[in-house]
């Protein structure tokens, strides 16, 4: 079973263009979250997103910044006009549908290996 | 305004002995912890956890201890490898259910052979 898959791994764009960060989530899993690292900082929490739904982006900046996950397909998370503030790296976690209840529990976020952004 | 603090950016340890990471939070909502070990160039892997009706929770060489009237708690690894030495962040959320994850900054740990 693999893992959550990122791509691409690094990403170098200039000023004023657009990158796009794919994530496929682990089969089976049907939530994707986003984080972001920050040069010396801990991940923030970005976005949570189920199949062809936004459920809370209260941690995506309001401008430039927009996710989706479609029916098919990997979740794209796209920064338009990209500044050199947005260098970081991009991390995606999945986690599955607990049956049970709805509810999803912490420990059943698993993390992809990142995309690395890179603004020149 | 951070509300999970990591204050030592750095750990060096010898093989062998007991490594001690510690985390300090600030938000009183928190209600369950993390510990999450990331290696260069790969995305986090969780490590072990603990609820705050617990104090103490162990798997093999892990234990983490949680002081809920001071806000802290601390990882434990015992006896430490070589293969330890990564970046460990400490994580906090709130609510059941709640999914959103708050980081620390990390502490860098060196296990010295």
């Amino acid at each position: 079973n693999a893992g959550v898959m990122q791509n691409p791994r690094h990403l170098v764009r200039r000023r004023g263009q657009e990158a796009r960060l794919r994530c496929s989530p682990m089969k089976g899993h049907s939530h994707v979250y986003w984080y972001r690292q920050l040069p010396e900082e801990g991940l923030k929490f970005m976005v949570y997103l189920q199949k062809e739904n936004i459920i809370d982006e209260s941690g995506m900046p309001k401008e430039r910044f927009s996710a989706e996950f479609p029916k098919e397909g990997p979740s794209i998370l796209r920064i338009q006009q990209v500044v050199r503030g947005d260098s970081a790296a991009y991390f995606c976690a999945s986690s599955p549908l607990d049956l049970a209840g709805g509810i999803v529990t912490y420990n059943e976020q698993f993390f992809g290996p990142g995309t690395r952004l890179t603004v020149l | 305004d951070q509300q999970v603090k990591q204050n030592s950016p750095s750990l060096s340890v010898q093989e062998g002995r007991i490594s001690i990471l510690n985390c300090d939070y600030t938000n009183s909502m928190f209600d369950y912890f993390l510990w999450y070990k990331k290696y260069p160039a790969e995305g986090p892997t969780f490590l072990i956890s603990i609820s705050s009706i617990k104090d103490k929770n162990e798997d093999g060489r892990f234990t983490v201890f949680l002081n809920k009237s001071a806000k802290h708690l601390s990882l434990h690894i015992v006896p430490s490898q070589p293969g330890d030495s990564a970046v460990y962040f400490c994580a906090a959320g709130s609510g059941a259910g709640s999914y959103q994850l708050t980081f620390g900054k990390g502490t860098k740990l060196s296990v010295i052979p």
